[in-house]
């Protein structure tokens, strides 16, 4: 398996344009989680799917933010508008049930200029 | 509260020794899970090591050992016979409970360099 793959892996916009970063979990895994980490925060969880069914997004930010996850094998993270402050890293992560390791995905580092 | 506390922000070691990375937790959910990540500075996150909380032996991987100390509440990396491709970011993570999948809570990490 090629393991967790994020797309792009770098990503530069404008402030006020749409980002979408996506992200290919390996096959058979019923978890996916988006985290975003910054040098001020640290990693965060923004959200996680259980068998592509929103769980828990309360880590997301602002309604600028938004995530789908429309089959097993591909998930979007969306940010509209976005602003400087959204600059980070965000990785994807996915897991088989519990107690199994999560495994990340190369992350895409976002700038917001 | 702190979930998770890594107190060592930055830590030298000699090359071919070894070093031990601090982690303690902060839980009352009795089933939780305890995992140590390596961020080279390509940025990836690579997963190291797991301990359970009702694992009764501490995890080994290689040359990766945790020192688990349930009543503690301490999850220890050791890293033996270190070698400079281990200078890295290394992240102590916690699990709590099985409901919730593999949501994880991370501390601010450890920066790890070997010296030659």
């Amino acid at each position: 398996d090629a393991g967790v793959i994020q797309s792009p892996r770098h990503e530069v916009t404008e402030m006020g344009q749409e980002v979408t970063l996506r992200c290919k979990p390996i096959s058979g895994h019923d978890y996916l989680f988006w985290y975003r980490q910054t040098m001020m925060r640290g990693l965060e969880l923004l959200i996680y799917f259980n068998n592509n069914v929103p769980i828990d997004d309360s880590g997301m930010p602002e309604d600028r933010f938004s995530a789908k996850m429309p089959n097993a094998s591909f998930s979007t993270l969306k940010i509209q508008p976005s602003e400087p402050r959204d600059s980070a890293v965000y990785f994807c992560a996915s897991s088989s049930p519990p107690p199994t390791e999560a495994f990340f995905g190369q992350g895409t580092r976002l700038t917001v200029v | 509260a702190q979930k998770i506390t890594q107190t060592q922000p930055g830590m030298f070691v000699q090359e071919k020794e070894a070093v031990t990375l601090d982690c303690t937790y902060d839980t009352s959910d009795p089933s939780y899970g305890l995992f140590w990540y390596k961020q080279p500075s390509s940025g990836e996150m690579i997963f190291l090591i797991y301990q359970g909380s009702y694992d009764q032996q501490n995890a080994t991987e290689g040359r990766y050992s945790l020192n688990f100390q349930k009543a503690r509440k301490s999850a220890n990396l050791v890293i033996s016979a270190s070698q400079l491709g281990d200078s890295a970011m290394y992240f102590c993570a916690m699990r709590e409970g099985l409901a919730a999948g593999n949501m994880l809570t991370f501390g601010g990490g450890t920066r790890l360099m070997v010296k030659p």
